[in-house]
């Protein structure tokens, strides 16, 4: 199968760091995405990746090693508004379309005052 | 990035009448879009793909009966919910196929049956 397995929930402190973390089956990655829902809404693009290392925008960065199939997103400096529920995102090339993307099951972010 | 509209926002319906609900890609002309349902607290579970011009994919466990997909132009995908129960009862989420970067959603559907 293509499991995406990702933390269910995490608690962080206003204005600290909180790594959420991301593994994936590597036979047949074609890119990675992380994705912000909050309750009730659509996803909204986070990141990137395709290539190893560090993507960095603005408090948000992310990570890729495609040889580990993992991958982690970084929120620093950490808001109440960025309390949501982060979705880990893979592409395959084994998908029936080349643009489908298969969804970890998301991770509950709560950050506490 | 590209806008992805759905109608309606939300909708409540009786058991066993039917509901559609309506994709369209904004600015962006989608010869593919996506149709996801979202269980409270769960992920997004992708339904089919749906494909201008020619007959939409349903994953496995969808019933292609139940869920009809029309994607007659390159800007509007129609899901129909046909005989709706409550179980059916979720959050139904459309995205066009966008580029090798990036997918963009729409608002979602939220969809009650009473």
């Amino acid at each position: 199968g293509q499991n995406i397995d990702q933390p269910t929930e995490m608690t962080a402190t206003e204005g600290a760091i909180v790594q959420i973390n991301c593994t994936y089956q590597t036979s047949g990655f074609n890119g990675l995405f992380w994705y912000q829902q909050h309750a009730g809404e659509a996803p909204t693009f986070l990141s990137y990746n395709v290539l190893d290392g560090l993507e960095e925008k603005g408090r948000f960065s992310s990570f890729l090693s495609r040889s580990k199939g993992y991958s982690y997103l970084l929120l620093k400096e950490l808001q109440m508004k960025d309390s949501a529920s982060y979705l880990c995102a893979v592409r395959f090339s084994s998908s029936g379309s080349a643009r489908q993307l298969t969804f970890g099951s998301g991770t509950q972010l709560t950050v506490l005052p | 990035g590209a806008v992805v509209s759905q109608h309606p926002s939300w909708v409540i319906c009786k058991s066993g009448t039917s509901v559609k609900i309506e994709c369209r890609s904004l600015d962006f002309q989608a010869t593919t879009m996506f149709w996801y349902r979202q269980f409270p607290k769960q992920s997004l579970m992708l339904m089919a793909t749906s494909n201008e011009g020619s007959k939409a994919t349903y994953e496995q466990g969808v019933e292609k009966d139940k869920f009809l997909i029309n994607h007659a132009s390159l800007t509007l995908s129609t899901l129909t919910v046909t005989s709706a129960h409550p179980e059916d009862s979720s959050f139904y989420i459309c995205s066009d196929s966008g580029n090798s970067y990036e997918q963009y959603f729409g608002p979602g559907t939220r969809l009650t049956v009473t």
